[in-house]
C-alpha cells in the first residue's frame, strides 16, 4: 500500500540551495508528520499537523520550514542546509494526531 | 517523556529459524506500532498493538500494557525478513510517536 507518497526519493543539494520536500497521503488522515532518521540513530520527530494546523515543532533549526496547505499534503521548505542534515526524512499520517500512523518511502538527501 | 528500549540491538539467524524481538517502554501507552524498514528505508506496518495479541502470518505480537512491554515474534524466518524492526509508541497527550533504536534482524540462507 502506497497511501502516503513522498518526493522526491533522493536529493542532492548544496548548502546555497533551496529545495522542497513534498509528502502526499490518500488515506483520508487528519493528522502529518515529518520524521528525519539520522545514520545509527532513531527516528526523531521534527513536526506534527492536526487539522492543518502545526502543533508540534521539536525545536527544529529555522532552515526547515513546513507547510501544509490542506489535510492531503505536507511540504518542507529546506534552505542553507548543512552536510550535517543530510539523512532520510519520512513523511507520516494517521487519523488522528497519536493515531495509527502509515509511513511515506522516505527522501534520502544528502548535503554537499 | 517516555522512553523506549528494543533488544537485541543485532539478531542473526538461520533461515527457518524463529526468533522474539521485544520492546519496553517506560510509561503507560496508548499507541504501539511495529514496523519493518526496509532496505530502501520505507517503514512498513506490520503490528498497531496497544495490548492484546495479533497475529498476521509467520508474525504475531503481544503487547502486556500493564508490564510496560511488547514481543514481536517471528517464525520460520526468511531471508526477506531482514531488516530493522522498530517499535514506537505515543503516551498521554503526546501527538507523536516515539521511536526504540531498533533491531537489526540479518537472516542468512
Amino acid at each position: 500500500e502506497t497511501g502516503v507518497t513522498q518526493t522526491p526519493r533522493h536529493l542532492v543539494m548544496g548548502m546555497t540551495n533551496k529545495k522542497s520536500l513534498k509528502c502526499e497521503q490518500h488515506l483520508g488522515h487528519n493528522a502529518m508528520y515529518w520524521y528525519k532518521q539520522s545514520a545509527k540513530k532513531p527516528l526523531e520527530l521534527m513536526f506534527v499537523y492536526s487539522l492543518e494546523e502545526r502543533v508540534e515543532n521539536n525545536s527544529v533549526p529555522s532552515r526547515f520550514s513546513p507547510e501544509c496547505p490542506n489535510s492531503s499534503h505536507l511540504f518542507l521548505h529546506l534552505h542553507t542546509l548543512q552536510p550535517e542534515d543530510s539523512a532520510l526524512y519520512l513523511c507520516a499520517s494517521s487519523r488522528r494526531a497519536s493515531g495509527e500512523a502509515f509511513f511515506g518511502q522516505g527522501t534520502r538527501l544528502t548535503v554537499v | 517523556g517516555i522512553q523506549v528500549e528494543q533488544s537485541p540491538p543485532d539478531l542473526i539467524l538461520q533461515e527457518g529459524a524463529n526468533s522474539t524481538l521485544r520492546c519496553n517502554f517506560s510509561d503507560s501507552v496508548n499507541n504501539l506500532q511495529w514496523f519493518h524498514q526496509n532496505p530502501w528505508g520505507q517503514l512498513i506496518n506490520l503490528f498497531y498493538i496497544p495490548s492484546g495479541t495479533k497475529q498476521n502470518g509467520r508474525l504475531s505480537a503481544t503487547t502486556v500494557a500493564t508490564e510496560r512491554y511488547s514481543l514481536l515474534y517471528i517464525s520460520s524466518s526468511q531471508t526477506t525478513d531482514s531488516g530493522v524492526y522498530f517499535c514506537a509508541v505515543s503516551s498521554g497527550s503526546a501527538r507523536q510517536l516515539t521511536f526504540g533504536s531498533g533491531t537489526q534482524l540479518t537472516v542468512l540462507p
